[in-house]
């Protein structure tokens, strides 16, 4: 069955520490993959997305991820993470006309 | 630019009811997509339209049924809600055709209550 696994359910890190949300697919070929934010109340915010070529991919807010096929992986990362990045994150592929997202990772930034 | 709007913000419904939600896509798009987002858990894809047709759907029974208007707005029907309907229902929007397709705008959400 196609799913997307996000391993960690929560995950806290002090201010300024480096955060990785780790980030696992399983279908037959590569599917676009995607991360967004969901912050208390609100609608989700996409951070990222990899369609093909280079794996390392930019996003918003200063986050990056990485794909890695020999892996089926597709982590979120951040060098230094701000109180403001408190939120849940949740990454999602599409294969053909569907969307799959992850249970998503809540992430705590203490002071 | 408008973004993408729900209506309305919070229902609260008796199971067996039918609820109604609606979305306006973000302007120039022309493909909508529904979730639903049980507390706790990641968005679960209901379906998709494009050109007021369903071209995608999730593991969702035929009562919930969709429909996609000239102006491609959208409405979300669900028949004889059961408790576990109760969710927060998000609608996004995406652009068909140009470099943008594959990105979903999110609209807010409605939060429907079933007592």
């Amino acid at each position: 069955a196609q799913s997307v696994t996000q391993p960690d359910i929560h995950i806290t890190v002090s201010e300024g520490a480096s955060l990785e949300l780790r980030c696992n697919y399983s279908y037959g070929a590569t599917p676009y993959l995607f991360w967004y934010v969901q912050s208390p109340g609100q609608g989700l915010q996409l951070l990222l997305k990899y369609f093909s070529g280079d794996t390392l991919v930019q996003g918003i807010k200063g986050f990056e991820a990485e794909f890695k096929r020999s892996q089926s992986s597709f982590n979120l990362r951040k060098p230094s993470v701000h109180w403001s990045d408190a939120a849940e994150y949740f990454c999602a592929a599409k294969n053909f006309n569907k969307f799959y997202f992850g249970s998503g990772t809540k992430l705590n930034v203490k002071p | 630019e408008t973004g993408v709007t729900q209506s309305p913000t919070h229902l609260i419904k008796t199971r067996g009811q039918q609820v109604t939600l609606r979305c306006s896509s973000q302007s120039g798009h022309n493909t909508v997509s529904w979730y639903q987002q049980a507390l706790g858990q990641g968005p679960q894809f209901i379906f998709q339209y494009y050109r007021e047709e369903e071209n995608g759907r999730g593991n969702f029974p035929p009562r919930f049924s969709g429909l996609q208007f000239p102006n491609y707005s959208s409405e979300l029907n669900v028949n004889a809600l059961e408790l576990d309907d109760s969710a927060l229902y998000l609608c996004a929007s995406s652009l068909v055709g140009g470099l943008s397709y594959n990105e979903q705008f999110f609209g807010p959400g409605t939060r429907l209550t079933v007592l």
